[in-house]
């Protein structure tokens, strides 16, 4: 079964520039959850989009917003870029119908502003 | 919300040792506690994971405690090897929300030959 897929791999912006990341789940997935991971402040959940529906939601600016497709694909906008937002973005994927369903990790987006 | 607090933030032991990374909890209404490895260059991957109607579970060299009481967790790993070196994040989540998980700070496993 093939593995949670983030593209791209990398990115480099500028600031006050916008980015789409995009993440495949594993098939017959339906949650998609987003983290940002910084060496400062570690692992910060973003959001969680679960049947096209965002579901949770982490404190983060209104400039970070995500959206999920019908076949649980899902994308996360940043908009107007600081340089605060150079992160590892990784996204996870869960069955996403019981309070334990184990999330799978993607590989992460590396977001490099300028 | 709930805060995740992880001891030690590095720790090196040798070869066949053990380790132990603690973690403590804050919100009484969390009640799955996942574990995850995080290698150079690639996502956590989960190693192990524990809820909150039991109090220890086994795989192999890794296990995982919980005391609900204290509200912490801890995970050990057993005869260690050079493959178990990277970063190990604990986390937690509420009741009803597994999929927003609040991580730990991380530990920085080294395993010397």
């Amino acid at each position: 079964k093939a593995g949670v897929t983030q593209t791209p791999r990398y990115l480099i912006k500028t600031r006050g520039q916008q980015v789409t990341l995009s993440c495949s789940p594993i098939s017959g997935h339906r949650s998609v959850s987003w983290y940002q991971q910084t060496p400062g402040q570690g692992l910060q959940f973003l959001f969680e989009y679960f049947s096209e529906t965002q579901r949770n939601k982490g404190n983060f600016p209104g400039r970070f917003s995500g959206r999920q497709f019908s076949n649980s694909r899902s994308e996360m906008n940043v908009s107007t870029l600081e340089l605060g937002d150079s992160a590892l973005y990784l996204c996870a994927s869960s069955l996403g119908d019981r309070d334990y369903n184990e999330q799978f990790f993607g590989p992460g987006t590396r977001l490099t502003v300028l | 919300g709930e805060n995740v607090e992880q001891h030690p933030s590095t720790l090196s032991v040798q070869e066949g040792d053990s380790a132990v990374i603690k973690c403590t909890y804050s919100d009484s209404a969390s009640n799955y506690f996942p574990w995850y490895k995080q290698e150079l260059g690639k996502g956590p991957q989960l190693i192990i994971d524990i809820r909150s109607n039991v109090g220890e579970k086994k795989d192999q060299r890794i296990a995982v405690t919980l005391n609900k009481t204290a509200k912490h967790f801890s995970l050990h790993i057993t005869e260690t090897q050079p493959e178990d070196s990277a970063v190990y994040f604990c986390a937690a989540s509420l009741t009803g929300t597994a999929s927003k998980l609040t991580f730990g700070t991380g530990t920085r496993l080294q395993v010397t030959l």
